[in-house]
This record gives structure tokens, C-alpha cells and sequence, in this order.
């Protein structure tokens, strides 16, 4: 079975500066592979997808990601932060596009300091 | 974007009783719908496969007479806590699925139940 390690629990950030989440997967094959942003109470978000092709992938607000086989790693990326990122942060690989066999992370809680 | 709208947002019930959680896709048509479970500091952990017409998919060790799931629209799926103990209490999560060739997951916001 697949499964997916964030091994940072919480990171602090200062606001302005470049920001990198890290997530490693295991699985036989190639996965699918998501970030998604949680903001308290409320559901998950988007912020992009890995299928295929190019490995860097741009998402939304600024963010991008790089999957690396042979790290068989997944690590997010903002280049300047902003006060309003600040949520946590979930890394999930799924076996299909379909959604079907997602297997979340733990979660990252991103604090941004002034 | 597409929303997924769910209900209630936080619930307190007492124990014994039973407590339902809607998942509604406000703009789009949902043939599957999951539904997820997040403990504290933890992950979420998927509970169940809804499917529009069809009897739910329960993940191994999820109760299926204790977290009923009802799917009988393209865009509402339920799913009820009945007999509700303490430690039921969690924040649970719905995700539909856009249909199409490529399938998109969008997620409701949470319901936040306590059981007393």
C-alpha cells in the first residue's frame, strides 16, 4: 500500500521569505500526487496535482511543486510568503486520477511570523 | 470553482442519539462522493465510497450500521452517525468528484461533531 510522510509537523515561516514543504511517498509505481492547503474549520483546497509530464508544477497562489522519482519525493515550494498561507498543509498520493485511493499525510502547520 | 457545500458545520449531540451530515455539490453533479474522518493532528482517514444509486463502500474497520451513508441524488450524499458515543466526536470531511474525462475531487468544509 502506498503511503505518504510529511516530516515536518509545523514550520514557521517569516513573511517574505521563500518557504519549502517537504513530502515523501512510497509506492511501486508512478503516483499521483496532490498538495492541498486546510485553513481552521474548514475543508481542503486544491493547490496542485501531479499526473504526469512536466515534474514541476505550478498551482495556485504561488505555489509549485517538483517531483523527484528517485527521491520519490514531492516537496512544495513558495518563493515569498504571505501572512494569509499560513494553514496547514497536506500532501496525498493517489493511485489513479479518480481520487479514489488517496492517502493523505499528516499535515505541515505552516505559521508565518511578521 | 466548484462548491461543496456541507451541513451543519459543528453539531453537539448527546450520546444515544443519532446525527445527520449532508454533502451537497452546489454547481456540478457528483456520481461519487467520499467521505473522510480527521482526528486531532492527525491525517484524514477515508471512511467510505458513496456512489449515487448504490450501496456505499466501506473502508476495513469502518462500522457500516453505525455511519450510514445515503447517496440518492447526483448531488447529495448523507451520512448519518447513529447511536453517537464520545468517541465519535472528530471533524469529518466529504469530498464529490466532477465527472467528465477528467475528474476533479472538491471538498466541503467540514462538520465538527461532539458527542456529550
Amino acid at each position: 500500500a502506498q503511503s505518504v510522510t510529511q516530516p515536518d509537523i509545523h514550520i514557521t515561516v517569516s513573511e517574505g521569505a521563500s518557504l519549502e514543504l517537504r513530502c515523501n511517498y512510497s509506492y511501486g509505481a508512478t503516483p499521483y500526487l496532490f498538495w492541498y492547503v486546510q485553513s481552521p474549520g474548514q475543508g481542503l483546497q486544491l493547490l496542485l496535482k501531479y499526473f504526469s509530464g512536466d515534474t514541476l508544477v505550478q498551482g495556485i497562489k504561488g505555489f509549485e511543486a517538483e517531483f523527484k522519482r528517485s527521491q520519490s519525493s514531492f516537496n512544495l515550494r513558495k518563493p515569498s510568503v504571505h501572512w494569509s498561507d499560513a494553514a496547514e498543509y497536506f500532501c496525498a498520493v493517489g493511485l489513479n486520477s479518480g481520487y479514489s485511493t488517496l492517502t493523505f499525510g499528516k499535515g505541515t502547520m505552516l505559521l508565518v511570523s511578521p | 470553482g466548484a462548491v461543496v457545500s456541507q451541513h451543519p458545520s459543528r453539531v453537539i449531540c448527546k450520546s444515544g442519539t443519532s446525527v445527520k451530515i449532508e454533502c451537497r455539490s452546489l454547481d456540478f453533479q457528483a456520481t461519487t462522493m467520499f467521505w473522510y474522518r480527521q482526528f486531532p493532528k492527525q491525517s484524514l482517514m477515508l471512511m467510505a465510497t458513496s456512489n449515487e444509486g448504490s450501496k456505499a463502500t466501506y473502508e476495513q474497520g469502518v462500522e457500516k450500521d453505525k455511519f450510514l451513508i445515503n447517496h440518492a441524488s447526483l448531488t447529495l450524499s448523507t451520512l448519518t452517525v447513529t447511536s453517537a458515543h464520545p468517541e465519535d466526536s472528530s471533524f469529518y470531511i466529504c469530498s464529490a468528484i466532477s465527472r467528465g474525462p477528467k475528474p476533479e475531487a472538491f471538498f466541503g468544509q467540514g462538520t465538527r461533531l461532539t458527542v456529550v
